[in-house]
């Protein structure tokens, strides 16, 4: 299953298969990009980073693709269990700055 | 792992009151921030704090906001006058630098 940023807030998918969670960033000038995944009533709780000079980086079952290009960044996450349900956010940083930008987040939700 | 922690988790305060949000960062990160979400929306910037001083803030850290590190552990967030706009969740996050950026479980402000 996959999502495209804004357009497709939430994203179902069965469990074992792979999710593709996807994200546009606004900012050419951000240099670091987080994940962040957040269950119902807690705190963001990282997952996984990439500074802009890295095209991939992988995790323990999750991946993150940097396209600067484009300015899209997504997130991967192999074998989905019912443990990743969450809303999932992607964050930048600007270049210089300490804050980070978040963006509006994506509903994933497992499918027995 | 270490943590950032923040109490209380759920403050209940009548509107015109003031209310301060505690955190403990994680011992040896320099940087602090607070951040706010209202339910169902994205996570978003309030302040961010180093070396005893403000180093940036959004245009939502208004008058009514300040923030202390009042010891050399905690990092409190004051609300001089309540709204009901003000009622959201409330997340403090530190930083090693631009990297390392660890949340708290947030504290839930709802103003009546």
């Amino acid at each position: 299953g996959e999502s495209v940023g804004l357009h497709l807030p939430t994203l179902s998918v069965q469990e074992g298969d792979n999710s593709i969670i996807n994200c546009a960033y606004s900012n050419s000038a951000s240099d670091y990009f987080i994940w962040y995944k957040q269950e119902s009533g807690k705190g963001p709780q990282f997952i996984i980073d990439i500074r802009s000079n890295m095209d991939k980086r992988q995790g323990q079952r999750v991946t993150v693709l940097l396209n600067k290009t484009v300015k899209h960044l997504s997130l991967q996450i192999a074998a989905t269990q019912p443990g990743d349900s969450a809303v999932y956010f992607c964050a930048e940083k600007r270049e210089g700055a300490q804050k980070l930008v978040f963006g509006q987040g994506t509903r994933l939700t497992i499918n027995p | 792992e270490p943590e950032v922690t923040q109490t209380p988790s759920h403050q209940v305060t009548q509107m015109g009151q003031e209310v301060i949000l505690r955190c403990v960062p994680i011992s040896n990160h320099l940087y602090f921030y607070w951040y706010r979400q209202i339910l169902g929306q994205k996570v978003e910037f309030l302040v961010s704090f180093y070396n005893n001083e403000i180093s940036e803030k959004s245009e939502i850290f208004d008058d009514q906001f300040s923030v202390e590190r009042p010891d050399g552990s905690n990092f409190t967030l004051k609300i001089r006058s309540t709204k009901l706009e003000d009622s959201a969740m409330y997340f403090c996050a530190s930083s090693v630098g631009g990297r390392g950026y660890t949340f708290g479980s947030g504290t839930r402000l709802t103003v009546v």
